[in-house]
């Protein structure tokens, strides 16, 4: 059983807010990304970090921001939320050592902006 | 660059049937193949995979064998259930490299 939790579940927001998506994992992962799903479920890579105080950019340009201050945890933030940002947003952490590439994911947070 | 192709959905059986969701990718190297699902309402996790040609990965009635030389890790199962109903993610892995996932076939299974 995966020991990763995300919060809020859902979320409708009006457009302007400020918001963040928490994110921790209790299994001492190094690696930890966030994925953003489209209505067609395709999953594209917004941010990844391979350790404390280390965060990159993926594959699909993102307005959001992310921190990783503790290793555990791993917040998405949107400063000024807009309708184009609604979406599934999901995180996800992996082992350093080994690189299996296996993954393991969080149950998402489902954003609404109206 | 690496990566993978897999069927279009939704694909849609009636309980019992056969499955096969078809899986295809491009590497430059010699990768890891998974297959993730994703249960309505929750977030992906691994069902299976290979990480050499020729393994079997096998779950929970699924099978999927990598083949090198059709670059293939096809989705099977030989008798589908209602609760088999999901989105299923193909994968490829390369040391030191983030995880390509396919775009996701949706399977629906009705009773």
């Amino acid at each position: 059983e995966a020991d990763i939790y995300q919060t809020p579940r859902y979320l409708v927001i009006g457009t302007g807010k400020k918001i963040t998506l928490e994110c921790s994992q209790t299994m001492g992962h190094d690696k930890m990304y966030w994925y953003q799903q489209d209505p067609g479920m395709e999953l594209h890579l917004i941010h990844y970090s391979y350790g404390v105080n280390s965060t990159e950019k993926g594959d699909l340009s993102s307005e959001s921001t992310v921190s990783r201050i503790r290793t555990e945890h791993f917040p998405l933030t949107l400063e000024s939320a807009r309708p184009s940002h609604t979406s599934q947003y999901l995180c996800a952490s992996s082992e350093y050592a080994g690189d299996t590439g296996e993954l393991f994911f969080g149950e998402g947070s489902r954003l609404t902006v109206l | 660059g690496d990566s993978v192709t897999q069927m279009e959905g939704p694909v849609t059986l009636s309980e019992e049937a056969f499955l096969t969701i078809n899986c295809t990718y491009t590497a430059t190297g010699y990768p890891s193949l998974f297959w993730y699902v994703q249960y309505p309402g929750e977030g992906l996790q691994l069902l299976l995979k290979a990480t050499k040609a020729d393994d079997k990965g096998s779950n929970k009635g699924f099978e999927a064998t990598y083949r090198k030389e059709t670059t293939s890790f096809h989705l099977e199962k030989g008798s589908v259930q209602v609760s088999d109903s999901a989105v299923y993610f193909c994968a490829l892995h390369q040391a030191g490299t983030a995880l390509i996932f396919g775009k996701g076939t949706t399977l629906s299974v009705s009773s």
